[in-house]
């Protein structure tokens, strides 16, 4: 099956760095990516869509000035959370639609960010 | 708007019981549904899917069929092991590219030996 791959799987930052995810579709070309975010024992919470060459579409009560989104290859979509603070400590999953198919998301593995 | 309600967990079970978990959707026009599973400090897993009424998907001995007439999608396993300890997501799709899934809010599912 389709692989989306995310890096980093943990990273630990201070308080007012930023940090950059990644989320890459390794063997099928991705038009559209998703990024979710997921606190502890409760469902994922959409924050934006990314599409390829064009700006995020952000979910009502996300930041897209602090959680900035670039998707600018087929393959690869980056999340950098700026000035990152204590409260933005999470677990974030990206998944990748695949452009030939329809209704198919495969998700990454997630990355854990504790903000200290 | 488009919505997924499934039952509270969680849910705790012997090995080799039987498992329902509940799952209900709110939707305009015809979703798509899944159930994915996510195992400890990993990411998600597509378990099964249905794409339209009356289909049943299957998967690792679960089963979920579409049922329109009562807008269900029930996870149902006929003998659980200790590896399906997990947690376990009901999610619709809304029949057009582009479309984020919708998620219910996850179903714990703790098997003991």
């Amino acid at each position: 099956g389709a692989v989306v791959s995310q890096h980093p799987s943990r990273v630990i930052c201070k308080s007012g760095t930023s940090v950059k995810i990644e989320c890459r579709s390794l063997d099928f070309q991705a038009t559209t990516m998703f990024w979710y975010r997921q606190f502890p024992k409760q469902s994922l919470m959409l924050m934006a869509t990314s599409n390829e060459g064009s700006k995020a579409t952000y979910e009502q009560g996300v930041e897209k000035d602090k959680f900035l989104i670039n998707h600018a290859s087929l393959t690869l979509s980056t999340l950098t959370v700026t000035s990152a603070h204590p409260e933005d400590s999470s677990f974030y999953i990206c998944s990748a639609r695949d452009a030939g198919g329809i209704n198919e998301q495969f998700f990454g593995p997630g990355t854990r960010l504790t903000v200290l | 708007g488009d919505s997924v309600t499934q039952m509270e967990g969680p849910v705790t079970l012997s090995e080799e019981a039987f498992l329902t978990i509940n799952c209900t959707y709110t939707a305009t026009g015809y979703p798509s549904l899944f159930w994915y599973v996510q195992y400890p400090g990993e990411g998600l897993q597509l378990l099964l899917k249905a794409t339209k009424a009356d289909d049943k998907g299957s998967n690792k001995g679960f089963e979920a069929t579409y049922r329109k007439e009562t807008t269900s999608f029930h996870l149902e396993k006929g003998s659980v092991q200790v590896s399906d300890s997990a947690v376990y997501f009901c999610a619709l799709s809304v029949n057009q590219a582009g479309t984020a899934l919708i998620f219910g809010k996850g179903t714990t599912l703790s098997v003991s030996s």
